[in-house]
């Protein structure tokens, strides 16, 4: 079974400043990854996903997220934050047999003027 | 193209009564999952329906229950409601089943329930 730990509740940062949400996971198998954003008083929308390939993947928004296998993690970065990124972040797993998703409990990321 | 459309948008319910939500997919995509999302315990799988059949289910009790018609539209009750059941609840559809990897999952804004 997969389980999937955000280690960071919250995460407060001042505009323009830089930003890791951090996100490991645990799987006896080879798994799928992605991190999802929660705008306030909205529905989930992928940010980014890692299947195969380069380890370094770019998402929207000026998002990218590193997949670091020995380390189990998938931790989500921004160099530079606004105001409007102010939302909760999810990370999630799947193994690659049954695609079914884990979920983090998410990161709350404040932006402070 | 619309999104995925959730209704009511609010719902306020009374313990031991029953509600059902509604979801309309993406046109074109045939996979509906339900999520229950409380600050508590986070994003909470409930189930996942396919042409019209449950794929797959967590690990919620009898109470909460599903369908999806022909038209990939999806509802979801639950019956006997408790306190605890007051929660975000997520609608997400995709093209197909089981293929999160390209076809990711596309989320509505929620029915918050609120059982008092």
């Amino acid at each position: 079974a997969q389980s999937v730990t955000q280690l960071d509740s919250q995460v407060p940062v001042f505009e323009e400043a830089p930003v890791e949400l951090r996100c490991n996971y645990s799987s006896s198998v080879s798994v799928y990854l992605f991190w999802y954003v929660q705008y306030p008083n909205q529905g989930l929308q992928l940010l980014l996903k890692y299947l195969s390939g380069s380890t370094l993947v770019k998402g929207i928004n000026g998002f990218e997220a590193e997949f670091n296998k020995s380390q189990t993690s998938f931790h989500l970065r921004k160099p530079s934050v606004h105001i409007s990124d102010t939302a909760e972040y999810f990370c999630a797993v799947s193994a690659r047999s049954n695609y079914q998703l884990i979920w983090g409990a998410g990161t709350k990321l404040i932006i402070k003027p | 193209k619309a999104g995925v459309t959730q209704t009511p948008r609010y719902l306020i319910k009374t313990r031991g009564q029953q509600v059902t939500l509604s979801c309309s997919p993406i046109s074109g995509h045939r996979s509906v999952s339900w999520y229950q999302q409380t600050p508590g315990q986070g994003l909470q799988f409930l189930f996942e329906y396919f042409s019209e059949t449950q794929r797959n289910k967590g690990n919620f009790p009898g109470r909460f229950s599903g369908r999806q018609f022909s038209n990939s539209r999806s509802e979801m009750n639950v019956s006997t409601l408790e306190l605890g059941d007051s929660a975000l609840y997520l609608c997400a559809s995709s093209l197909d089943s089981g293929t999160t990897i390209t076809s990711p999952l596309h989320f509505g804004n929620g029915t918050r329930l609120t059982v008092t």
